[in-house]
């Protein structure tokens, strides 16, 4: 089956860096890769949608100078948040279309970003 | 625009149990419809889809769907729970059309499965 990872799967730092958020389609390509925000016991938020090649569209609300989204090939998206904040902890999950079926995507496994 | 509500956040059943959880949605084009799951500090697992045709699914871990359009609604049932049960579970809709692949996310469902 189509697998996604994530790497890190935990980060942790200090309040104004900036963390990059890998997601990769081992097994598949994907044109499509979607970024979304988990809170704890909470439903997960689409930030951005991502298409290689092209720059990303970010959901009403997002920041994009914040959170800097790359789609450099077909198998590869990256976030980066930028000047991460305490409020910017939170589970960050990605997940890619396969082009199969119908719009099935498969989600990777999660980050989750700390920020002290 | 498309939306999802789960009726109830926190379900409880015994192992054994029947499973209920309910999803209902608003589309304004024909929807296709999925379940997944989440355990703790991962990603989501697709339980199952409806896309078109059938309008019972059955999906992995004897979990079944069923999609009534009368009724705007796609529960989520399995006949007996198991202790491995016990997760986060989210419905979604995507309408497949113009926001091609964008799900929308109900709020949630947290099982708890007690012996």
């Amino acid at each position: 089956g189509a697998v996604v990872s994530q790497h890190p799967s935990r980060v942790i730092c200090k309040s104004g860096t900036s963390v990059k958020i890998e997601c990769r389609s081992l097994d598949f390509q994907a044109t499509t890769m979607f970024w979304y925000r988990q809170f704890p016991k909470k439903s997960l938020m689409l930030m951005a949608t991502s298409n290689e090649g092209s720059k990303a569209t970010y959901e009403q609300g997002v920041e994009k100078d914040k959170f800097l989204i790359n789609h450099a090939s077909l198998t590869l998206s990256t976030l980066t948040v930028t000047s991460a904040h305490p409020e910017d902890s939170s589970f960050y999950i990605c997940s890619a279309l396969t082009g199969l079926g119908y719009n099935e995507q498969f989600f990777g496994p999660g980050t989750r970003l700390t920020v002290l | 625009a498309q939306s999802v509500t789960q009726l109830g956040s926190h379900v409880s059943v015994s192992e054994g149990a029947l499973v209920l959880l309910r999803c209902n949605y608003s589309s304004s084009v024909p929807p296709y419809l999925f379940w997944y799951v989440q355990y703790p500090n991962q990603g989501l697992q697709l339980l199952l889809k409806y896309t078109t045709g059938a309008t019972l699914v059955k999906g992995i871990n004897g979990f079944e769907a069923e999609f009534k359009k009368s009724e705007t609604s796609f529960h989520l049932t399995k006949p007996s729970a198991h202790m491995s049960d016990a997760a986060d579970y989210f419905c979604a809709v995507c309408d497949g059309g113009t926001s091609y692949g964008k799900l929308t996310f109900g709020q949630g469902t947290i099982l708890t499965v007690h012996p």
